[in-house]
């Protein structure tokens, strides 16, 4: 079976400074990774996604993520966050593209300004 | 183009009542999902649908839930004799299974359900 870690439920960080939010999966098989933002009172958004090819993985609004097979991870960076980033990070993983989407806990990220 | 759409925004009910949750997906996209947000909490899976037909149900959480989809289209979560604890975001989200490239899910905005 799948599972996903977030192991930091919250994270803050001062604006303009870097941030890294940790994700960690396991599977027996071959997956796809995602990232997804929530902002207040709103649904998910994809932020970015891994599905073959090159391990660093850009997104949306300054944010990439590297895939590591070895230490089966998966960690969102972003090199200086703004007030704007503050919202909940989720890491999602799938087998395939006919199998349901396993999302890992939520991060809390909150920018001080 | 539209998004996945979801109604009501908002539900509030008394303890007992039957709910129905409608869900919208983004026109020709095969894969539906429903999942469940408790306040503070991350996603917890509900139901998956692939056309019509529903793969995997193994996140319903007592047979007080249920879902159907008709016409590869719209499908409606029906909770019955709701009970406080049913009180979360019900999100639903689509997706393409666009041949052998995976695709993301996009997410309505969730129907915020409150039993009072």
């Amino acid at each position: 079976a799948q599972s996903v870690t977030q192991l930091d439920s919250q994270v803050p960080v001062f604006e303009e400074a870097p941030v890294e939010l940790r994700c960690n999966y396991s599977s027996s098989v071959s997956v796809y990774l995602f990232w997804y933002v929530q902002y207040p009172n709103q649904g998910l958004q994809l932020l970015l996604k891994y599905l073959s090819g090159s391990t660093l993985v850009k997104g949306i609004n300054g944010f990439e993520a590297e895939f590591n097979k070895s230490q089966t991870s998966f960690h969102l960076r972003k090199p200086s966050v703004h007030i704007s980033d503050t919202a909940e990070y989720f890491c999602a993983v799938r087998r395939s593209s006919y199998d349901k989407v396993i999302f890992g806990p939520g991060t809390s990220l909150s920018v001080i300004p | 183009g539209a998004g996945v759409s979801q109604s009501p925004s908002n539900k509030v009910t008394e303890k007992g009542k039957d709910v129905e949750l409608r869900c919208d997906p983004i026109s020709g996209h095969t894969a539906l999902y429903w999942y469940r947000q408790r306040l503070g909490q991350g996603l917890e899976f509900l139901i998956y649908f692939q056309g019509n037909s529903a793969p995997d149900k193994s996140g319903l959480p007592s047979d007080r839930f249920s879902a159907e989809r008709t016409g590869e289209s719209v499908s409606t979560l029906t909770i019955q004799r709701t009970q406080q604890e049913d009180s979360a975001v019900y999100l639903c989200a689509s997706s393409s299974p666009a041949g052998d490239r995976n695709q993301p899910q996009h997410f309505g905005d969730g129907t915020r359900l409150s039993i009072l």
